[in-house]
């Protein structure tokens, strides 16, 4: 069974720490993608990436960034969290731009910034 | 990315009637069409899609229509059951990432 899993399930922080989300598959998938979920607002792409070391920016790119050393691995940071930055956060994964068979989800990280 | 618009937010049906999720897009480079299934606590998961060469396609009690010149696409769910209770996004691929509606919150009624 395919798996994106995703290292914690809930995390609180406060504001201003910085903050680590760990995305990792064992697909061998070349894409990997960071989304946001808000009530009422969907999912909206942050950042994602195509290769090792390369990322592209999403729609709401400001106040992360992310990491791609291997290709298992995607992480997400939040370089100086804020309560806005309060959500769930799926990570995804998927072959090729995802043509073939979509993507593959995470169970997702609900992070709440107190 | 191009924005899609899915239509209605809500959607309450009595058990063993049919639904209907409606999506409008803007791109149209847009050429394959992914529905997600999101229950409680769970995580989007793929249950049907449909590619710009096809106009409908079935699984099930579950279809989706594409119509590109209008470029509208739809998921049609028959006989619905409970466990058909869940969040539901349609989305698309062009060049970009994929593109998500704002989500159906589907509720059936036993």
């Amino acid at each position: 069974d395919v798996k994106v899993t995703q290292s914690s399930r809930y995390l609180v922080k406060r504001t201003g720490e910085k903050v680590f989300l760990e995305c990792v598959q064992d697909m061998d998938h070349e894409n990997m993608f960071w989304y946001r979920q808000d009530p009422g607002l969907g999912l909206r792409l942050i950042y994602f990436s195509y290769d090792v070391k390369m990322k592209e920016k999403g729609d709401i790119p400001e106040g992360y960034s992310v990491s791609r050393e291997k290709k298992e691995r995607f992480s997400l940071i939040l370089e100086s969290a804020s309560t806005n930055q309060t959500s769930m956060y799926l990570c995804a994964s998927s072959w090729g731009q995802g043509e073939i068979d979509g993507y593959t989800f995470g169970s997702g990280t609900r992070l709440t910034v107190v | 990315g191009e924005n899609v618009e899915q239509h209605p937010s809500t959607l309450s049906v009595q058990e063993g009637d049919s639904a209907v999720i409606k999506c409008t897009y803007s791109d149209s480079a847009s050429n394959y069409f992914p529905w997600y299934k999101q229950e409680l606590g769970k995580r989007p998961q793929l249950i049907i899609d449909i590619r710009s060469n096809v106009g409908e396609k079935k699984d099930q009690r579950i279809a989706v229509t594409l119509n590109k010149t209008a470029k509208h696409f739809s998921l049609h769910i028959t006989e619905t059951q409970p466990e058909d209770s869940a969040v539901y996004f349609c989305s698309h691929l062009a060049d970009t990432p994929l593109v998500f509606g704002k989500g159906t919150r589907l509720s059936v009624i036993a």
